[in-house]
């Protein structure tokens, strides 16, 4: 079976920095590309950003540009997000998911870890 | 600019039908989308993708009653014989170089 797990979620206060750990198990984790997603309270989802599968490439939502950093340890089948200069707006609850293979949807998702950004 | 747009509601009764849809921006009608469901208190779940040409891959273990279709730039999940867990959040996406892209989502309610 497929399985996501995120960790490191908590409060963090504006300015602050986080790590989010996502580790997965059931499949083959270099044949996929990564993301992360996430939901304000409230709100729809909203894609953060993702990694192709040996971690030459990376995109980002604009509102976490410069700010955000996706990457991968594929011999830990370990997905991470560096949130740093967080705001209050980046309050959500953050899914670590997994792209189907030669596809770009999301097929498998985990089960969210809430990152509450507040002073 | 790829976008998604879903209403922001529907509903239906108990044991009926409904059909729900996501409509892809000018100029990307082809797109493939994926259809995925988010019940109260819970993290999404992938449903299906539906190809611009209508056919569908669906998800581990999504029942029958689950299926969609496509017409021009607009996608469909149509939900037969609903049930009360049915009621749920239901958000398309759809993707292009380097980016990934969801609609607003739809809040089934089932009365």
């Amino acid at each position: 079976d497929v399985h996501l797990v995120e960790s490191g979620g908590g409060l963090v206060q504006p300015g602050g920095s986080l790590r989010l750990s996502c580790t997965v198990s059931g499949f083959t984790f270099t044949s996929h590309w990564m993301s992360w997603v996430r939901q304000a309270p409230g709100k729809g989802l909203e894609w953060v950003a993702n990694i192709d599968e040996d971690g030459s490439e990376e995109f980002y939502v604009d509102s976490v540009k410069g700010r955000f950093t996706i990457s991968r340890d594929n011999a830990k089948n370990s997905l991470y997000l560096q949130m740093n200069s967080l705001r209050v707006e980046d309050t959500a609850v953050y899914y670590c998911a997994r792209e189907a293979y030669g596809e770009y949807y999301f097929d498998y998702w985990g089960q969210g870890t809430l990152v509450p950004v507040s002073s | 600019q790829l976008v998604l747009t879903q209403s922001p509601s529907a509903s239906a009764s108990l044991g009926a039908s409904v059909k729900l849809t996501c409509t892809l921006s000018s100029g990307h009608s082809t797109y493939n989308i994926a259809w995925h469901q988010q019940q109260p208190e819970k993290g999404p779940r992938f449903l299906m993708r539906i190809s611009g040409g209508g056919s569908l891959s669906k998800g581990d273990g999504i029942p029958d009653r689950f299926s969609g279709s496509s017409s021009g730039a607009e996608r469909y999940l149509t939900i037969s014989s609903l049930q009360s867990d049915d009621e749920a959040d239901y958000y398309c996406q759809t993707w292009g170089t380097g980016i990934r892209v969801f609609g607003g989502g739809t809040t089934l309610t089932v009365l």
